[in-house]
């Protein structure tokens, strides 16, 4: 069966050092892979999109690896700050075209 | 900009009530959706809109029913509210669905079924 599996429900880390997070998929062929930041009480917000022929992305403080060999996608964050601290989804698109799958998420915390 | 509205906020009911709630977006999106979100088991998708005219279902669909209204409105229909309906219900929206689609969420309803 298809799976998305964040390797840790939550995740402890002091400011400043880099943060990274797992996303492992099985079953599937994603074209393309997504994570999303949700802070309690509200609604995902998109971060950074990466294509399967893509092997890194950046954006700020933030980068994205996409691994289809290992189906495997890492999310780091460096320099962490307390305000970094949220729950952290990856998505991908099923079979089919579908709409996005969601893993479970990882809640990080940094910590002062 | 107000992106995704979603009404209400919070919602209380008792078994075998129903109730709609409501999504609007103002961003000319093509694509619509409905997730529900609870403790351990993440993000899972009711219904989606891939366009104006056409709803299918995801992955979790029994027990509800949707209305895509015209392309600014998509709402979610519990006709018979059960326990295990219970959760945090999350509309987005996307330019369209498939290759690219980055969707945009509203802030959620949060629905507790007695």
């Amino acid at each position: 069966s298809q799976k998305i599996e964040q390797n840790s429900e939550a995740l402890n880390i002091q400011e400043g050092k880099t943060a990274t997070l797992t996303c492992n998929y099985t079953n599937y062929s994603p074209a393309y892979l997504q994570w999303y930041r949700q802070d309690p009480g509200r609604g995902p917000v998109f971060l950074l999109l990466i294509r399967e022929n893509e092997k890194e992305k950046r954006k700020e403080r933030l980068k994205v690896t996409f691994d289809t060999t290992l189906k495997q996608s890492l999310f780091h964050i460096t320099a962490s700050q307390p305000a970094d601290s949220a729950t952290y989804l990856c998505a991908l698109v099923g079979s089919g075209n579908t709409p996005l799958v969601f893993g479970k998420g990882t809640r990080l915390s940094v910590i002062a | 900009n107000a992106g995704v509205t979603q009404t209400p906020k919070f919602q209380v009911l008792k078994t075998g009530q129903s109730m709609t709630l409501q999504c609007a977006q103002d961003m000319n999106h093509n694509s619509m959706y409905w997730y529900r979100q609870d403790p351990g088991m993440g993000l899972r998708l009711i219904y989606y809109s891939a366009s104006e005219g056409t709803t299918d279902k995801g992955e979790v669909p029994n027990g509800y029913n949707v209305s895509r209204l015209n392309k600014r409105e998509f709402s979610l229909r519990l006709e018979s509210a059960a326990p295990s309906q219970t959760s945090v219900y999350f509309c987005a929206s996307s330019e369209a669905a498939g290759i690219n689609e980055k969707l945009f969420f509203g802030s959620g309803t949060q629905l507790s079924v007695l």
